[in-house]
């Protein structure tokens, strides 16, 4: 039961331009919502979180919308640089009673992107 | 600041055999957490450890086992090793009160 899906395994950009990556989930319950980047031979790098009670958080280049209505969010990257190429994972958790997260994340199955020179 | 690590960086084992992989946290970190990635997927949570204890588990045999210790650093056992124990293994430290988990660069099993 995949409960975080990302429908595209790959995705290519041209530099400069917007990178969409789209993530569905179907949990109700899920309420902290996680991006990470992975490169080759890495961990995965934390990016931009979003919580349930917004719709859209901000950090340089990256945005993260929140859609709870259709259980989608998507991140944003503009404009896209060649560095930005690698594994994007989003992420989702259920908060435990009390504001204290219970940590575990379930992950997407990952989008490849290659933002092209 | 310095952030999580683990060692080995990769490891070969035969089928039957035990292993255990370690995991030290980013400084004050008091939670960490334990992650398989098979090839093409995400990582599957296996478990959490908070305050020494297992906070948290995920669909895993009971032969994954871990350790905390009181410096927060972390270990996941596995015995009795399968073929599909094949994967990345991640390990994630964070704050208990905080979402955002730290990865470390993992380590890579192999099982022959």
């Amino acid at each position: 039961d995949q409960q975080v899906k990302q429908n595209s395994p790959s995705l290519s950009v041209q530099e400069g331009r917007i990178s969409i990556l789209n993530c569905d989930y179907t949990n109700s319950m899920f309420d902290y919502f996680l991006w990470y980047k992975k490169y080759p031979a890495e961990g995965p790098t934390f990016l931009i979180s979003i919580s349930s009670i917004k719709d859209k958080n901000e950090d340089g280049r990256f945005t993260v919308f929140l859609n709870k209505s259709a259980k989608h969010l998507s991140l944003h990257i503009v404009p896209s640089q060649p560095g930005d190429s690698a594994v994007y994972f989003c992420a989702a958790s259920v908060r435990a009673a009390g504001g204290t997260s219970y940590g575990k994340l379930t992950f997407g199955q990952g989008t490849i992107l290659t933002v092209h020179p | 600041e310095t952030g999580v690590t683990q060692s080995p960086t990769h490891l070969i084992k035969t089928r039957g055999q035990q292993v255990t992989l370690r995991c030290s946290s980013q400084s004050g970190h008091n939670t960490v957490s334990w992650y398989q990635q098979a090839l093409g997927q995400g990582p599957q949570f296996i478990f959490q450890y908070y305050r020494e204890e297992e906070n948290g588990r995920g669909n895993f045999p009971p032969r994954f086992s871990g350790l905390q210790f009181p410096n927060y650093s972390s270990e996941l056992n596995v015995n009795a090793l399968e073929l599909d124990d094949s994967a990345l293994y991640l390990c994630a430290s964070s704050l208990a009160e905080a979402n955002e988990q730290f990865f470390g660069p993992g380590t890579r099993l192999t099982v022959l």
